[in-house]
């Protein structure tokens, strides 16, 4: 198994401006990959983080909103750019996948006023 | 494109009964599929792995079960208790398209 954390656990944002989440973890991984909660909803992938390359993201997500860093094994961040009300939800951060089993950090619950 | 589907959306029971959730995907090309559990505002605690070749996996009260010919898992919660009630999703992790997410079903346990 893996330990993630992230931060900020939680944030209350103004429109206009920029949040970057931190997600740390306890081992060396391959990928990281970055999700979206909407209120009410389910989780839906924004992008797959590996080290060393370009971050790849799904359709209807862009690096220019969602600009990914992973400058090594255990580290990635992930900014919410020019942010308005709709941008408000739950950011995770996983790692596995490819076959092996996926675990979460605990989220970063944003707030956009 | 893989969908996941999760039946029923929301469930309430009294304390000690025995339920099943469901889980339903369209593409059998899948490496596994997840069970997790949500609390409120929190993240996800996997709960169990089921491999592409496996018929279920069991981890004390809770028995999930594969059939990925028809595309659907089962998750079997034996004996419910308060503490049970979250909200569980089914995940698929798909060749090329990594995981893909059900829309989870909520479980209320009464006491």
């Amino acid at each position: 198994s893996a330990v993630i954390s992230q931060k900020p656990s939680r944030d209350i944002c103004q429109r206009g401006t920029s949040l970057t989440i931190q997600c740390q973890v306890d081992s060396q991984v391959t990928m990281m990959f970055w999700y979206r909660q909407q209120p009410g909803q389910s989780l839906t992938l924004i992008a797959t983080a590996n080290q060393g390359s370009e971050a790849t993201y799904e359709s209807g997500f862009v690096i220019d909103k969602f600009p990914i860093s992973r400058p090594n094994l255990t580290f990635s961040t992930l900014t919410v750019s020019n942010m308005s009300p709709e941008d408000s939800s739950i950011y995770l951060c996983s790692v596995g996948g490819g076959g092996n089993e996926q675990f979460f950090g605990p989220g970063t619950r944003l707030t956009v006023l | 494109k893989q969908e996941v589907t999760q039946i029923p959306a929301a469930l309430s029971v009294p304390e000690g009964e025995n339920l099943v959730l469901n889980c339903s995907f369209t593409d059998s090309a899948i490496y596994n599929l997840q069970w997790f559990r949500q609390d409120p505002g929190k993240g996800l605690t996997s709960l169990l792995l089921i491999q592409s070749s496996q018929r279920e996996q069991t981890s004390g009260r809770l028995n999930a079960s594969l059939d990925k010919s028809s595309g659907r898992s089962t998750l079997y919660i034996a004996a419910s208790q308060p503490g049970d009630s979250a909200t569980y999703l089914c995940a698929v992790d798909n060749y090329g398209q990594n995981f893909v997410f059900g829309p989870g079903t909520r479980l209320s346990v009464l006491p």
